[in-house]
């Protein structure tokens, strides 16, 4: 039973440019959820996609979107790279709204 | 106040002894509740999850819930090294879930 799978798992881009992660949810599960961790910190939401539509965002600017597929796939591209958007970015799958996430390995981000 | 509070640690308690980590949360209309266990260098792990008031267990772990002190706590008994991590308190609001800074637990061999 595959789990949640993050591609890539590192990935160093220059400030101005543009990155897309992507994200195979868990089997059986079609609900897609992503998250920014910075170094030290709590996980934060960015938002959530349920039927290939944004559900519920976080507060993150608008340089970050996201889209889901029909076989409930996602990717989260984010534009206009800043410094501040170094982090490990999670993405999390669950059956509806009701089952815990469970995440990927993440995807490592380094902007310099 | 934060919305999720967790000591940042480190706790630190010998092999073989319980770790009582502790997580408080501001919007008392909060339902779900969720610890996670989060390696160096690794992604989130869930741990357990509990919805209703008192205690559930799962093996070595404990997670118990007071709603009306607005408290969530995870007792792991039997302590390993491989224990050893940062321990993320999350509650789910609507679709969201807002987590904690973490407790990073020390298991001395």
């Amino acid at each position: 039973d595959a789990g949640v799978t993050q591609s890539p798992t590192h990935l160093i881009k220059t400030r101005g440019q543009q990155v897309t992660l992507r994200c195979s949810p868990k089997s059986g599960h079609d609900t897609v959820s992503w998250y920014q961790q910075a170094l030290g910190q709590g996980p934060q939401f960015i938002f959530q996609y349920y039927e290939e539509e944004e559900r519920q965002r976080g507060n993150f600017p608008d340089r970050f979107s996201g889209h889901q597929f029909p076989n409930y796939s996602s990717e989260l591209n984010v534009n206009a790279l800043l410094l501040g958007d170094s982090a490990l970015y999670l993405c999390a799958s669950s059956l509806g709204e009701n089952s815990p996430l469970h995440f990927g390995n993440g995807t490592r981000l380094t902007v310099t | 106040q934060k919305e999720v509070e967790q000591n940042s640690g480190p706790l630190s308690v010998p092999e073989g002894a319980i770790a009582s980590l502790n997580c408080t949360y501001s919007d008392r209309g909060s339902q779900s509740f969720f610890w996670y266990r989060q390696y160096s260098g690794k992604s989130p792990e869930l741990i357990m999850f509990i919805y209703s008031n008192g205690d559930k267990e799962d093996g070595r772990f404990t997670a118990q819930l007071n709603k009306a002190s607005q408290y969530v706590s995870l007792l792991i008994r039997d302590s390993q090294p491989s224990d050893s991590a940062t321990y993320l308190c999350a509650v789910r609001q609507t679709y969201k879930y807002i987590f904690g800074t973490g407790t990073r637990l020390k298991v001395l061999a």
